[in-house]
């Protein structure tokens, strides 16, 4: 069956950097894949989709790369602020009309 | 445009009780799906309702069902709760592939 992974548990990183997160998964590629943020005791926030013949997404400061070759997504966040705090999930979905798979997520902390 | 609803946010129930959470999705959104969130187990697809049809199912016992009205809002019920049950239920509208999650419901089981 699928296996989806998240970097670390937990990611710590200094306010201004660049937080990078990744979503490896493993078998056939997903037709879609999305990453979503999430704050404790909330539902999860849509913020970026890529399609799997798509490389690269950008939306403000998100960044988010899709590698079908390595069956890896990247997500950036640049300029990081202590706000950016928050659980980060990818979510795939391999057809149309299927339903989405979630990742076990990453929770990042931006530090001042 | 109002964001998804759910009600209500917080329920305790005991063992063998059956329990009915609601779902109204953003205005012309016609699909809903519902997971369950746990610690342990992460966010776990429950199932898909697109237009008053079940489309889609996930790895659950029979005790948890759904149903979704003609105005697209949605239900979910689930009958002889285990201890297991306790978990954050989240219900989210779709239009295309962008999915949109509401606060969820909290339900507790004693």
């Amino acid at each position: 069956s699928q296996k989806i992974e998240q970097n670390s548990e937990a990611l710590n990183i200094q306010e201004g950097k660049t937080a990078t997160l990744t979503c490896n998964y493993t078998n056939y590629s997903p037709a879609y894949l999305q990453w979503y943020r999430q704050d404790p005791g909330r539902g999860p926030v849509f913020l970026l989709l890529i399609r799997e013949n798509e490389k690269e997404k950008r939306k403000e400061r998100l960044k988010v790369t899709f590698d079908t070759t390595l069956k890896q997504s990247l997500f950036h966040i640049t300029a990081s602020q202590p706000a950016d705090s928050a659980t980060y999930l990818c979510a795939l979905r391999y057809n149309y009309g299927q339903n989405f798979v979630f990742g076990p997520g990453t929770r990042l902390s931006v530090l001042p | 445009k109002a964001g998804v609803t759910q009600t209500p946010r917080y329920l305790i129930k005991t063992r063998g009780q059956q329990v009915t959470l609601s779902c109204s999705p953003i205005s012309g959104h016609r699909s809903v799906s519902w997971y369950q969130q746990t610690p342990g187990q992460g966010l776990q697809f429950l199932f898909e309702y697109f237009s008053e049809t079940q489309r889609n199912k996930g790895n659950f016992p029979g005790r948890f069902s759904g149903r979704q009205f003609s105005n697209s809002r949605s239900e979910m019920n689930v009958s002889t709760l285990e201890l297991g049950d306790s978990a954050l239920y989240l219900c989210a509208s779709s239009l295309g592939q962008s999915q949109f999650f509401g606060p969820g419901t909290r339900l507790t089981v004693l």
